[in-house]
């Protein structure tokens, strides 16, 4: 059973801070991989997503990696803001259009 | 924005009662799913629905039944709620084709927060 994991639970960083955000899964036999955005009381919203043969993917100051073989994702936030204050979900699927794993979530908190 | 609306976005209701949660898309995607999020668990897939009146069951699919019979409708049916299913319900779709949409990238309503009491 394929299991997502994502640590530390919680972050606080100073704004302009660059992070990096962990996600691990036990089957590196995923078909992709996403990132999400979720605020409090709100809905999910697409970041990127990483197909299994692709190694990263950018969009602006965001950039997710992708080591299939070490069961790893990373999100890179560069030069944080208030306003990515957020918890980041990242969720695998082993097929096209499949259910969705997700990892417990980060909260991010960038202090002004 | 993908179009998607979940209604009612609050419900409360009591233990025994059964609920239906509607997922209503503008456009014709073809995959739609149900999760919900509860503390601790993250986000969990109910039920999904790969076309009209095509349906499988998830992982946390005990409790709850599904229907569309329509493309732009996938409701989620509650046949006697119970305490342990109070959470909040997100709706998803998605499109292997793309469209309007990234192609494999799965797109949340609002979500549906439910209280049983």
């Amino acid at each position: 059973k394929q299991e997502v994991t994502q640590i530390p639970a919680a972050l606080s960083v100073p704004e302009g801070e660059n992070l990096v955000l962990n996600c691990s899964f036990t089957d590196s036999a995923i078909y992709n991989l996403q990132w999400f955005r979720q605020d409090p009381g709100k809905g999910l919203t697409s970041l990127l997503l990483i197909q299994s043969s692709q190694r990263e993917q950018t969009s602006g100051r965001l950039n997710a990696s992708l080591d299939k073989s070490s069961g790893r994702s990373t999100l890179y936030i560069a030069a944080s803001q208030p306003g990515d204050s957020a918890t980041y979900l990242c969720a695998v699927t082993g097929g096209a259009n499949s259910k969705l794993t997700f990892g417990k979530g980060i909260t991010l908190s960038v202090r002004p | 924005d993908a179009g998607i609306t979940q209604s009612p976005r609050h419900k409360v209701t009591e233990t025994g009662t059964p609920v239906t949660l509607r997922c209503h898309q503008t456009e014709n995607h073809r995959y739609m799913y149900w999760y919900r999020q509860d503390p601790g668990h993250g986000l969990r897939l109910i039920h999904y629905s790969y076309g009209v009146k095509d349906t499988d069951k998830g992982e946390v699919s005990d409790g709850y039944s599904v229907s569309r019979s329509k493309t732009e409708d996938f409701l989620l049916t509650l046949e006697s709620a119970t305490s342990s299913q109070t959470s909040v319900y997100f709706c998803a779709i998605s499109d292997p084709f793309g469209g309007t949409l990234s192609t494999d990238t799965q797109y949340f309503g609002p979500g549906t927060r439910l209280t049983v009491l």
